[in-house]
Order: C-alpha cells, then sequence, then structure tokens
C-alpha cells in the first residue's frame, strides 16, 4: 500500500548523542517535511523539501539537519546542539502544488517519539 | 500562506452538530482551506477542503464565508470517535504557481466529545 513511513516509533537517547529519524514515502510525492510536537502543542515546522537535493528551514530548525538524496526519503538528525529535543516528530508529504497530481493534501507519518536521557 | 486563527478548545454533546471557526482573514485569492485532525499521538488526518463554495465528503461539510475570511468545519453527528485536535490551515491551490511552500500549522482546536 501506499503511504508514509517513519522509524523508529520510539527512540530513546542520552544527552550529546545525534540521532536520525527515517521518513520513507512510497506517494511519489515532491515535497516533504518534518514537524515537531510537545505535548498540548500544535505542528511546528523544522525543515521542508520541494525537490531533491533542495530543503528550506522552517520556524525552529536550529539543532537539526536534514538531506534528501532520493525524491523517497528525507531522513532528519537530531544534533547534539538542540537543547531540548524531547517531542514527537511528525514528517509528512505532498505533490508540490502547480502539478497535474496536486490536490494539496498533506499525507502524515505516524510519528517518531524522542525521549533523552 | 496565510496564518489562520482558531479557538483552542470545545465541547459537544455526543450525537449533536459540531461546528469548528477557524478565522483566515489575510487568505490570499489563489489559497484553499484544509483542515486536518489528529487523534493523541497519531498523524494528522485530512479531513476536507474547499475555495469558496461549500464541500460536504463523507467525513463532514465545510462552509466558507462569501468574503473567504473565515470558514466552519462541521461534523454533523458528533462521536466518541471525534474527539481529537482539528486543525485549519491555508496553501496554495492547483494553479498557484511556483517557489518554496512554507506550510505552517498554528495550535488548532481541541474538541472533546461528551457522552
Amino acid at each position: 500500500d501506499g503511504g508514509i513511513t517513519q522509524s523508529p516509533k520510539y527512540l530513546f537517547r542520552k544527552e550529546g548523542q545525534n540521532v536520525t529519524l527515517s521518513c520513507e514515502q512510497n506517494l511519489n510525492h515532491d515535497a516533504m517535511y518534518w514537524y515537531r510536537q510537545d505535548p498540548g502543542q500544535g505542528l511546528r515546522l523544522i525543515y521542508y523539501s520541494q525537490i531533491v537535493n533542495d530543503f528550506q528551514k522552517g520556524d525552529i530548525a536550529e539543532g537539526y539537519s536534514v538531506s534528501r538524496e532520493k525524491k523517497e526519503s528525507f531522513p532528519l538528525t537530531v544534533t547534539s546542539a538542540q537543547k531540548n529535543p524531547t517531542a514527537f516528530y511528525l514528517c509528512a508529504s505532498s505533490h508540490s502544488f502547480g502539478g497535474h497530481s496536486y490536490t494539496g493534501e498533506l499525507f502524515f507519518g505516524e510519528g517518531s517519539r524522542l525521549t533523552v536521557l | 500562506d496565510a496564518k489562520t486563527t482558531q479557538p483552542p478548545s470545545m465541547d459537544c454533546a455526543e450525537g449533536r452538530a459540531a461546528n469548528l471557526p477557524c478565522n483566515h482573514s489575510t487568505i490570499s485569492g489563489n489559497e484553499y482551506v484544509y483542515w486536518y485532525r489528529q487523534i493523541h499521538s497519531q498523524g494528522p488526518q485530512y479531513i476536507i477542503h474547499g475555495l469558496k463554495n461549500n464541500e460536504t465528503n463523507e467525513m463532514a461539510s465545510l462552509i466558507i464565508t462569501e468574503d473567504r475570511k473565515s470558514s466552519t468545519l462541521i461534523l454533523p453527528h458528533a462521536t466518541l470517535r471525534d474527539t481529537a485536535v482539528y486543525y485549519c490551515i491555508v496553501r496554495v491551490g492547483r494553479y498557484g504557481g511556483g517557489g518554496n511552500e512554507k506550510l505552517t500549522f498554528g495550535t488548532g482546536t481541541r474538541l472533546t466529545i461528551i457522552p
């Protein structure tokens, strides 16, 4: 089935360690997004990418890094520079607007919950 | 993308219609209104979207005011499973043109269905 897959679902990390969250989609979407969600809060945009080998900072990019080497994949690295990384991380994808297949709908993964010990 | 404003929380009795408002006073002519909902600890789920006409699907109805500055999502017969956080966002539609799209969400409305 087509969809967007995040892994791992739960992750524990010691302070000072980098960790990479995986996001893979087989929907043939050009655009991919990473959001962070803290308890009782909305979604905040970390990074987004409209096309392979290009990405842009969102509202809270400090302490995070991404890559977009393949259309299907948009991994997020939470670095040791991120002061408060414990959160729920959501990846999403959609067609890029203007294209024939564009509907504007965002498809989300089930999320990755990162806890720093 | 234009920003949206939603009430932080609402209650609705089970079986009644839930009406969730959203203000998007700076919406552009080529921007659509989208609604998503997020059940606890899951990824948000698409509900419905529209440009200027009212829309209905199997999940909900969307009413957009004539000036497009606000909209209302209607869940006609709310059930306990509709308890979730509902997000209203606006984004460029099909013929909106090019450029990078910084797609932001607000804090949404936490809807609680009361038995």
